[in-house]
C-alpha cells in the first residue's frame, strides 16, 4: 500500500528566502505526483504536476523535482512572499492504485514580513 | 467558465439525519472523487467514480453513500451511520486514465448540530 510522507509539517521563513519542501512515496510503481496548494478552508489548487519519466516541473518561482528510484519529490519556492502562505500537499498516483490518489499530511508554510 | 461547484459550502447534521452534499462539474471529466479531511491530516479517499453508473468505495466509504446517474454529478450523502461526520469534504474530477492531474472544488465543512 502507497504511503505518503512529507517533512516538515510546518515551516516558518522571513520574507525572501528560498526553501525547499520535502515528499517520500514508498512504491516506486507511479505514474506521476501532483503538488497542492491549499488556502485555509479552501479547496485545492494544483501547482505542478510531473510525470514519472520526468525529473523536474518548472511554473514561475516553483519548481518541483522527482526522484522516483529513491521514492522523492521536492517543491522548491524561490524569494518566498507572504502570500506564499498556505499548506502544500503531495499526492502520488500510484500504477496499481485504481485510477487513485495517495495524499501526504502537507507542510504548513507561513513567510513572514 | 469550467470548473467544479460543491454546495452548501456549510452544513449542519443534526442526530440521526442523513444529509446529503452537492457537487456538480462542467468540465466532462469521466472521474469524480469525495475525499474527508481532519485537522492535521491529508485527504482520505471516501468513493469514487470512473463512468456513469458505476462507482468504488475508497479506503473510508462506511457511513456513506454516493450516485452517479449523470456525468457531470456526484452527490455525497453522509447516513445516520457515520458517527464521525464533522470534517470538511473535498470533490475532485479528471479526465479518464492514468496521468492526468485532479481539479478540486472549495470544500464543503460538515458539522453536528
Amino acid at each position: 500500500k502507497q504511503e505518503v510522507t512529507q517533512i516538515p509539517a510546518a515551516l516558518s521563513v522571513p520574507e525572501g528566502e528560498n526553501l525547499v519542501l520535502n515528499c517520500s512515496f514508498t512504491d516506486s510503481a507511479i505514474y506521476n505526483l501532483q503538488w497542492f496548494r491549499q488556502d485555509p478552508g479552501k479547496g485545492l489548487t494544483s501547482l505542478l504536476l510531473i510525470q514519472s519519466s520526468q525529473r523536474e516541473q518548472t511554473s514561475g518561482r516553483l519548481n518541483a523535482s522527482l526522484d522516483k528510484s529513491s521514492g522523492r519529490s521536492t517543491l522548491y519556492i524561490a524569494a518566498s512572499q507572504p502570500g506564499d502562505s498556505a499548506t502544500y500537499l503531495c499526492a502520488v498516483d500510484s500504477a496499481g492504485g485504481g485510477n487513485k490518489l495517495t495524499f501526504g499530511t502537507g507542510t504548513q508554510l507561513k513567510v513572514e514580513l | 467558465d469550467g470548473g467544479i461547484t460543491q454546495s452548501p459550502k456549510y452544513l449542519f447534521r443534526k442526530e440521526g439525519q442523513n444529509v446529503t452534499l452537492s457537487c456538480e462539474q462542467n468540465l466532462n471529466h469521466d472521474a469524480m472523487y469525495w475525499y474527508r479531511q481532519d485537522p492535521g491530516q491529508g485527504l482520505r479517499l471516501i468513493y469514487y467514480s470512473q463512468i456513469v453508473n458505476d462507482f468504488q468505495k475508497g479506503d473510508i466509504a462506511e457511513g456513506y453513500s454516493v450516485s452517479r446517474e449523470k456525468k457531470e454529478s456526484f452527490p455525497l450523502t453522509v447516513t445516520s451511520a457515520q458517527k464521525n461526520p464533522t470534517a470538511f469534504y473535498l470533490c475532485a474530477s479528471r479526465v479518464q486514465g492514468g496521468g492526468q492531474p485532479q481539479h478540486f472544488g472549495d470544500g464543503t465543512r460538515l458539522s453536528i448540530l
